[in-house]
């Protein structure tokens, strides 16, 4: 298996524009797990789904955010409209189980200006 | 609420030496206790995890961790440094429940010197 595969690797857009991050999970793996990276808050947890049901979204931060999770093999991170303080880091990871190893991948680096 | 408190930010080791980096977590109950290694531009992988039994943990690269539960710490070791270890280590503790939720340190991050 390739991994968990993130597009795009690198982002930028402009402030007001609407931004989508994709991730393909690891087949088979039932959990899927959006975090967020920033040097101020470290990783947060956004959203995580179970059989691609959304279990817990606390993690995410405003109604900007939204979280899609259409079939086992895609979900979808999308904010509109972006900010300038959206700037981090987006991860997805995904597992077998919810407390097993969380596989990662190499992360969708998005600047806002 | 869990937490994990990683207190050194940044640790520099010379290459043969060893290392370990400090991990405390405040929960009220034993939680399940990861390590995680970032490179840098990549996403983070696992090093070793506890769940329950020997508290005594070996993982990848060379790594082991121990739990002590008096002490609510879960540190990281390893015997002899290699400069390929030079990244970003995160401990994370997540709910022995349905709430599959992780709770990340700040990470720690360690440079490698000649």
């Amino acid at each position: 298996d390739a991994g968990v595969i993130q597009s795009p690797r690198h982002e930028v857009t402009e402030m007001g524009q609407e931004v989508t991050l994709r991730c393909k999970p690891i087949s088979g793996h039932d959990y899927l797990f959006w975090y967020r990276q920033t040097m101020m808050r470290g990783l947060e947890l956004l959203i995580y789904f179970n059989n691609n049901v959304p279990i817990d979204d606390s993690g995410m931060p405003e109604d900007r955010f939204s979280a899609k999770m259409p079939n086992a093999s895609f979900s979808t991170l999308k904010i509109q409209p972006s900010e300038p303080r959206d700037s981090a880091v987006y991860f997805c990871a995904s597992s077998l189980g919810g407390a097993d190893e969380a596989f990662f991948g190499q992360g969708t680096r998005l600047t806002v200006v | 609420a869990q937490s994990v408190t990683q207190p050194d930010i940044h640790i520099t080791v010379s290459e043969g030496a060893s290392l370990e980096l400090r991990c405390n977590y405040s929960y009220g109950a034993t939680p399940y206790l990861f390590w995680y290694v970032q490179s840098p531009g990549q996403g983070l992988q696992l090093l070793l995890k506890y769940f329950s039994g020997d508290t005594l943990v070996q993982g990848i690269k060379g790594f082991e961790a121990e739990f002590k539960r008096s002490q609510s710490s879960f540190n990281l070791r390893k015997p002899s440094v290699h400069w390929s270890d030079a990244a970003e280590y995160f401990c994370a503790v997540g709910p022995r429940s349905n709430d599959y939720k992780l709770s990340f340190g700040a990470g720690t991050t360690v440079t490698v010197r000649a």
